[in-house]
């Protein structure tokens, strides 16, 4: 079984000011950590993964994200946010160990980046 | 790359009537489609995984005499919401993964917008 915790609905943040998304996850097998971002009525597009390797990942626009195996977290980061930024952001974790491909998805942060 | 066509973006329907919403994997040869529901402001809820040449498997709760998905092709699978009523009223987004590429991430369709009358 696999699963995800995102345990903040809301995440508000000045503009210029660095920002945090939390996400802790479990997983049986290797853990394979993404990142994805939806706006309005649209699908979700991908930021950025962890699969091996060097612990903190950089993604697109600016973001990045740092492995914590300890802790089995994968939180997201950016250093200045952008008013563009405000979305809605989710956690994903896929059992590497397994060729299913099926992802368990956390339930959201809203993210609201003030001027 | 790595562009996934949903369509419609929007359908409205009357009650009782049937819809079908189409994913197609534009660049890339998708091994597995998947199907999600998502009310709003809720997260993505799997409805089914869709393979290739073979009948779909259906998460627990949902119909699949109602949700009927077909995987034709690496390239298409469609949904089809049958004897729609206003419950079935929700934004259906499909995902797919590339073929010989699991540890790459999903590539999303843009989502259906879906009004029962």
């Amino acid at each position: 079984a696999q699963s995800v915790a995102q345990p903040e609905d809301q995440v508000n943040v000045a503009e210029g000011n660095p920002l945090t998304v939390k996400c802790t996850y479990s997983v049986s097998g290797n853990p394979y950590l993404f990142w994805y971002v939806q706006y309005p009525n649209r699908g979700l597009q991908f930021l950025l993964k962890y699969i091996t390797g060097d612990n903190l990942v950089k993604g697109s626009y600016g973001f990045e994200a740092e492995f914590n195996k300890s802790q089995t977290s994968f939180h997201l980061k950016k250093p200045s946010a952008l008013v563009s930024d405000s979305a809605l952001y989710f956690c994903a974790v896929r059992d590497g160990g397994t060729n299913a491909g099926k992802s368990t998805f956390g339930d959201g942060t809203t993210l609201t980046v003030k001027p | 790359g790595a562009v996934v066509s949903q369509h419609p973006s929007w359908v409205i329907c009357k009650s009782g009537t049937s819809v079908k919403i189409e994913c197609r994997s534009l660049d890339f040869q998708a091994t597995t489609m998947f199907w999600y529901r998502q009310f709003p402001k809720q997260s993505l809820m799997l409805m089914a995984t869709s393979n290739e040449g073979s009948k779909a498997t259906y998460e627990q709760g949902v119909e699949k005499d109602k949700f009927l998905i077909n995987h034709a092709s690496l390239t298409l699978s469609t949904l089809t919401v049958t004897s729609a009523h206003p419950e079935d009223s929700s934004f259906y987004i499909c995902s797919a993964l590339r073929q010989g590429a699991e540890s790459s991430p999903l590539h999303f369709g843009n989502g259906t917008r879906l009004t029962v009358t």
